[in-house]
């Protein structure tokens, strides 16, 4: 089956920090990746489509100078929380998009916790 | 934005009942998706069904589609207490063939 990883699983950091989460796709290349950020019991939002070798495309009220994404390989794309603050504390999650049988699907990472103090 | 609205939001039943939870979407789609979620854990993908589609099957779960009434369900038959998590659809529209949009979920527990 196709695997995403993300690391860290967990990250508690200081307001003004900033963080950074790793997205990888272990079993197959990706051009495309998405992140995600939930909050506690709601739903998941979309907050970028990360494009290998390209420019992330934001989601309309994400802040691109604040969650920097960076999509350098077919594998691997990150997702810097710059300068954090309390509020920014979220369950983010990447997904990958594998190509297959004419679909794309998405195979979502674990997850990562983060929280601000 | 929020596309699909699941309902019920919380479903509980017995191990061995079955769970149908539904869907509604507002705009017309290419697909439509079902997808899993333990809590504080990624998602896990379940079923896809097409547009063109009405109904699929795969294993225990069984999902439809109402194009014209812009709403989807899924059957959970025999449930068991490792069902429990929250269930949600993602829908595929317009020129994307893969930006998801998610529903707000149902949380789904399965009582032994």
């Amino acid at each position: 089956g196709a695997v995403v990883s993300q690391h860290p699983s967990w990250v508690i950091c200081k307001s003004g920090t900033s963080v950074k989460i790793e997205c990888r796709s272990l079993d197959f290349q990706a051009t495309t990746m998405f992140w995600y950020r939930q909050f506690p019991k709601q739903s998941l939002m979309l907050m970028a489509t990360s494009n290998e070798g390209s420019k992330a495309t934001y989601e309309q009220g994400v802040e691109k100078d604040k969650f920097l994404i960076n999509h350098a390989s077919l594998t691997l794309s990150t997702l810097t929380v710059t300068s954090a603050h309390p509020e920014d504390s979220s369950f983010y999650i990447c997904s990958a998009t594998r190509h297959t049988d004419g679909t794309d699907t998405q195979y979502f990472g674990p997850g990562t916790r983060l929280t601000v103090l | 934005s929020q596309q699909g609205e699941e309902d019920p939001q919380a479903l509980s039943i017995q191990e061995g009942e079955n769970a149908t939870m539904n869907c509604s979407y507002k705009t017309s789609i290419n697909n439509l998706q079902w997808y899993r979620q333990n809590s504080g854990r990624g998602l896990v993908h379940l079923i896809l069904i097409r547009s063109n589609e009405r109904e699929k099957h795969s294993g225990r779960l069984r999902v439809t589609l109402d194009t014209s009434k812009k709403s989807s369900s899924l059957l959970i038959t025999a449930s068991r207490a490792a069902d429990t998590a929250s269930y949600f659809c993602a829908t595929v529209s317009g020129g994307s063939n893969y930006k998801l949009t998610f529903g707000k979920g149902t949380l789904l527990t399965v009582n032994p």
